[in-house]
């Protein structure tokens, strides 16, 4: 079965620049959820979409902005990179929100240098 | 507030032995649902099991089965007959009906030795 496509699946980047993370989620799956997972932590969530509307908003920070396009792929924009962004980010799926179990994808590996 | 707690860090096992991870949830929803993730050393998120909360049945899935339990608020979850595949972290985790996104516990790391 398809499964959610994250790309690129590990990124590099030095302080100060900017990061596009992508996503497309499980064929006929509307809503798109993005959590950002630091070292050692849980992971936290940081924005939804649905119907390629914003649903939701987590502990985003202002520097980072989303969109979900009318294919229902998403992408996260990161901009001025901190250190502090090196983490493990996960964009996740559901057919239906709320209502439905959240498929995650491989996620995408930050490192800020 | 943490709306997901799981108390135990971390759970060293022989392989064959049963591990039971617990996980002890907070909501004001009455209609929620509950999670476990499992994430192997190579990163992703799997899903495992989810239970809604009018659902207390509990079921047998495999090796795998939970035990949900509204009065204490509790949602553990057991492997039986581990195996080191069983290796990894496992999450704990929480929606509520009118706040879609996944509320994570802290994770429990497994290891199942040979």
């Amino acid at each position: 079965a398809a499964g959610v496509i994250q790309s690129p699946r590990h990124l590099i980047k030095e302080k100060r620049e900017t990061a596009t993370l992508k996503c497309y989620p499980i064929p006929r799956h509307d809503t798109v959820y993005w959590y950002q997972q630091g070292p050692g932590q849980d992971p936290q969530f940081l924005i939804s979409f649905y119907e390629k509307m914003q649903s939701d908003k987590g502990s985003i920070p202002d520097r980072f902005s989303a969109q979900q396009f009318s294919d229902y792929h998403s992408e996260l924009n990161m901009s001025s990179l901190e250190l502090g962004d090196s983490a493990l980010y996960f964009c996740a799926s559901t057919a239906r929100r709320g209502e439905e179990t959240q498929y995650f994808g491989p996620g995408t590996r930050l490192l800020v240098l | 507030a943490q709306k997901v707690t799981q108390a135990q860090t971390e759970i060293s096992v022989v392989e064959k032995e049963d591990v039971t991870l617990d996980c002890v949830y907070e909501t004001r929803d009455t209609t929620y649902y509950l999670f476990w993730y499992k994430q192997p050393p190579s990163g992703e998120l799997v899903f495992l099991i989810r239970r809604n909360s009018f659902d207390e049945q509990n079921e047998i899935s495999g090796r795998y089965s939970w035990n949900f339990q509204k009065s204490t608020s509790s949602f553990n979850f057991t492997i039986t007959a581990s195996q080191v595949v069983d290796s990894a972290v496992y999450f704990c985790a929480l929606s509520e009906i009118n706040d879609y996104k996944l509320s994570f516990g802290a994770g429990t790391t497994v290891t199942v030795r040979a």
